[in-house]
């Protein structure tokens, strides 16, 4: 069946560049999705990429996609405390469901 | 628009006892779905509805039933709880198509706790 990984944690300076990672097993995924959550709140989309693109960039955030290696990652450039949360990636194929990864807690140090 | 609202906010429940965890929304989503949240497991999908009278499992259905008899309300019911139930429920709509900017909207959650 699908699947979603990501790492646990992440952790980074304030300034710097966090990248989070995600890897997929669906081949047949059409639309991957970044959301963050904040603590005590429910999922915000935060970006999407279509199967077909490699790269989509939106102001701080940049969505890689290695679909050869069903790679994901997104990079958030000047990563503020305010960016602190949990990301997580989904995929999504031609049954409309909406497939989680675990979550990457992202923790911002200044 | 309120959006995706969900009640209760925090709920204790003894092993046995029965609940509904309620969910609503105000802007005519044809599909709502419930995910559960558990540490290191990301988001789970229980049930799903793409519109009203019609419903479907999701990956982790045992243990819930959910009705759809209106376009705005999509109840999940525990019928006897169990402590592998304690979870963060969430309630999710989104308009019917595939469109990614037809993306989901996730209510605040309800943290239960099943002792």
């Amino acid at each position: 069946g699908e699947d979603v990984e990501q790492s646990l944690f992440l952790s980074v300076r304030e300034g710097d560049s966090s990248v989070i990672n995600c890897t997929y097993t669906d081949s047949s995924s059409t639309y991957l999705y970044w959301y963050k959550q904040e603590p005590g709140a429910g999922l915000q989309l935060l970006t999407y990429i279509f199967s077909n693109m490699d790269m989509k960039q939106d102001q701080r955030l940049t969505v890689l996609l290695n679909k050869k290696d069903k790679h994901l990652s997104l990079r958030i450039a000047d990563t503020q405390t305010g960016d602190s949360a949990i990301y997580f990636c989904a995929e999504s194929s031609f049954t409309d469901k909406l497939i989680f990864g675990t979550g990457t807690r992202l923790q911002v140090f200044p | 628009n309120a959006g995706v609202t969900q009640t209760p906010k925090f709920q204790v429940l003894k092993t046995g006892q029965s609940m509904t965890l309620q969910c609503a929304q105000d802007m005519n989503h044809e599909y709502m779905s419930w995910y559960r949240q558990d540490p290191g497991m990301g988001l789970r999908l229980i049930h799903y509805s793409v519109g009203a009278g019609i419903t479907d499992q999701g990956e982790v259905p045992n243990g819930y039933n959910v009705s759809r008899s209106t376009t705005e309300d999509f109840p999940l019911r525990l019928l006897s709880a169990a402590p592998s139930q304690t979870s963060v429920y969430f309630c999710a709509s989104r308009p019917s198509g595939r469109s990614p900017q037809e993306t989901q909207y996730f209510g605040p959650g309800t943290r239960l706790l099943v002792l």
